[in-house]
């Protein structure tokens, strides 16, 4: 059974980076039949796509986020990663993490989400 | 850019009513759609793609139909476990995927 865990700190200061971190587990994230996303929803809000990357290092991004994001990703660790440099209380939010399907297949696998909070 | 709306944004049902939430696209999309369930603190959960293919282990009281431009997600007899938010996701651009506002179910 494939699983998702998504890790890195649930507070950040203003101005600073936030890092996530999304280790798949169960299934190699080397396949280039999928993408991995992150997703993020702000409290009492909507989702929110932020990016995908394939295992090949492939990224795409929502271009309402693009100048302030990266993704990455760490074969040899079964992970991929997401930063958001110059954080704003506006970036508080759960991040998800997820497998994305091919074509219209949608996203079948989800980590259980972090909270970040963004604030001094 | 393609947008979704989705309708209504809110619906109070009873067990047992049949529910439908309607997608709608600002183009056609062909059936490049999948439809979510999200109950409170929990990560989204895929139950249609393709517009209207059931996911596996999804009961079947949960049906999707349209194509092109318009998209229902119907639920045939809402059950306890069914009163949550639902959203539509456009995936014709994937992997840029983009979802809708959402629509919530709760209780009457």
């Amino acid at each position: 059974q494939l699983q998702l865990q998504e890790s890195g700190p649930g507070l950040v200061k203003p101005s600073e980076t936030l890092s996530l971190i999304c280790t798949v587990s169960g299934g190699s994230i080397s396949s280039s039949s999928y993408y991995w996303g992150w997703i993020r929803q702000p409290p009492g809000k909507g989702l929110e796509w932020i990016g995908s990357i394939s295992y090949s290092g492939n990224t795409y991004y929502n271009p309402s986020l693009s100048s302030r994001v990266t993704m990455s990703v760490d074969t040899s660790k079964n992970q991929f990663s997401l930063k958001v440099p110059s954080v704003t209380a506006a970036d508080t939010a759960i991040y998800y993490c997820a497998r994305l399907r091919g074509g219209a297949a949608g996203s079948d696998y989800w980590g259980q989400g972090a909270l970040v909070t963004v604030s001094s | 850019d393609i947008q979704l709306t989705q309708s209504p944004s809110f619906l109070s049902a009873s067990v047992g009513d049949r529910v439908t939430i309607t997608c709608r696209a600002s183009q056609g999309i062909a059936s490049y759609l999948a439809w979510y369930q999200q109950k409170p603190g929990k990560a989204p959960k895929l139950l249609i793609y393709s517009a209207s293919t059931l996911q596996s282990g999804v009961p079947s009281r949960f049906r999707g139909s349209g194509s092109g431009a318009e998209f229902t997600l119907t639920i045939s007899s809402l059950q306890p476990d069914d009163f949550a938010t639902y959203y539509c996701q456009l995936l014709n651009s994937h992997p840029r995927i983009t979802f809708g506002p959402g629509t919530k179910v709760d209780i009457k």
